[in-house]
């Protein structure tokens, strides 16, 4: 089975800090996305990219930053953590059509 | 971009019954449709997907219809179970490459008591 971890699990982080998640997968995927979800919004896409050394804006990717240096890490930075930005993120990673999903990351920013 | 919307938001159901999620879709380039499960606390789980050459797919007791031509796909769940409580997402994606990502609908919360 796909093996998609997140790091940390949960963070609290204090507004205009930096904050960085952490996701490594073990699939071999070219993939990899950010995820953030909001109750009532579902999730939405902030990053994702196809190959190392590469990422791509997702639909909101205003305040972040990823980064793609293996094929298994892909990280988001929030350089300037907000209020708004407090969220659960979910990394996920795929190979083609099916996307495999880590277990999230509960975002507090007071 | 593509815009996915699902229907109900939420609903409540007796175990045993069968229940209908509606999802609709606005870019015909989207190609793939994969529907996802999370139950509380925890990871999206893939449960069924569809693709656009196709009208009907089924896995045990979810079954999937998919209308190309009006744009909307429903899942159908028979004998629901307490276990099938979780929260439903649709999405939609194109065909690969670098544009391959999902968009997601917001979910439908299932509650089914026993």
């Amino acid at each position: 089975e796909a093996a998609v971890t997140q790091s940390p699990r949960s963070k609290v982080a204090v507004t205009g800090g930096k904050v960085t998640l952490s996701c490594h997968q073990t699939n071999n995927h070219d993939y990899m996305y950010w995820y953030r979800q909001d109750t009532g919004h579902g999730l939405r896409l902030i990053h994702y990219s196809y190959v190392a050394d590469s990422t791509e804006k997702g639909d909101i990717p205003d305040g972040y930053k990823a980064s793609r240096p293996s094929q298994e890490n892909f990280s988001l930075i929030l350089e300037l953590a907000s209020l708004s930005q407090t969220a659960v993120y979910f990394c996920a990673s795929s190979a083609g059509y099916e996307q495999y999903f880590g277990p999230g990351t509960r975002l507090t920013v007071l | 971009g593509e815009q996915v919307e699902q229907l109900p938001s939420s609903l409540i159901v007796q175990e045993g019954a069968s229940v209908l999620i509606n999802c609709s879709y606005t870019d015909s380039a989207s190609v793939y449709f994969p529907w996802y499960k999370q139950e509380p606390g925890k990871r999206l789980q893939f449960i069924i997907d569809i693709r656009s050459n196709m009208e009907r797919k089924q896995n045990q007791r979810l079954t999937l219809l998919f209308d190309k031509k009006t744009k909307h796909l429903s899942l159908h769940i028979t004998a629901t179970q307490p276990g099938d409580s979780a929260i439903y997402f649709c999405s939609a994606r194109p065909v690969g490459g670098s544009n391959a990502k999902l968009t997601f609908g917001k979910g439908t919360k299932l509650s089914v008591k026993s």
